[in-house]
């Protein structure tokens, strides 16, 4: 059965540096997803991204953060000097598209910044 | 903006006892409705969906969940709860908005806990 698969699974930084978490969304997808879920919260929307552009975000994406999808199979999320509440886990999530939006997501990218 | 209650945060219970989990949603418009799972140390797993049709819906490992547009709720249920399923359970909407990025909004979860 496909799945949404992220790599790496733990991601340990220092305040201020870039990282860039990496999801290989199912292969016939056509929308992707960033969530994040801090320790003892909710999952958090962050982007949607459809036809090569963000078609939403939410207020936690501001410009410290990117996506990317550059070779067509990956999808990316950069954060380009990270901070300390940026800790948490990233869900990369795809759906296919049509009107069934049953989203599929991946294990996880725990990041910790210190 | 839609958002998602989920009452209970914590629920406590003994083997083959019953398990209701309630959850609220606000949007008053046309959703999608969703409960997921996220066994310990994995990742999210959908437990079940509802997109339309009838309103009680059969998920996996015995759930189901029941949609009652009147009350804005979707509360999950299951008749007897074994020790496996001790997870965290979030409940999720979608709203159906033309030209929308189908975004998840998520509840704060319920951390569930079966004791044998």
């Amino acid at each position: 059965e496909p799945e949404v698969t992220q790599t790496p699974s733990h991601q340990v930084t220092q305040m201020g540096q870039e990282v860039i978490l990496r999801c290989v969304p199912i292969s016939n997808h056509l929308y992707f997803y960033w969530y994040r879920q801090i320790l003892g919260q909710k999952v958090e929307f962050l982007v949607s991204f459809y036809n090569n552009e963000i078609s939403e975000k939410s207020e936690i994406f501001d410009d410290q953060f990117s996506v990317e999808r550059p070779d067509g199979s990956n999808f990316t999320l950069k954060i380009r000097s990270t901070k300390l509440e940026d800790s948490a886990m990233y869900f990369c999530a795809s759906r296919s598209g049509g009107l069934i939006p049953e989203q599929f997501f991946g294990p996880g990218t725990r990041l910790t910044v210190l | 903006a839609q958002s998602v209650s989920q009452h209970n945060h914590h629920v406590i219970l003994s083997e083959a006892a019953s398990l209701e989990l309630g959850c609220n949603y606000s949007y008053g418009g046309t959703v999608n409705l969703f409960w997921y799972v996220q066994y310990p140390g994995q990742h999210l797993q959908l437990l079940l969906k509802y997109f339309s049709g009838d309103p009680l819906v059969k998920g996996i490992k015995g759930f189901e969940a029941e949609f009652i547009k009147s009350k804005f709720s979707f509360n999950l249920r299951k008749p007897s709860v074994q020790w496996s399923d001790t997870a965290e359970y979030f409940c999720a909407v979608i709203p159906i908005l033309t030209g929308g990025g189908n975004k998840l909004t998520f509840g704060t979860g319920t951390q569930l806990k079966v004791e044998l």
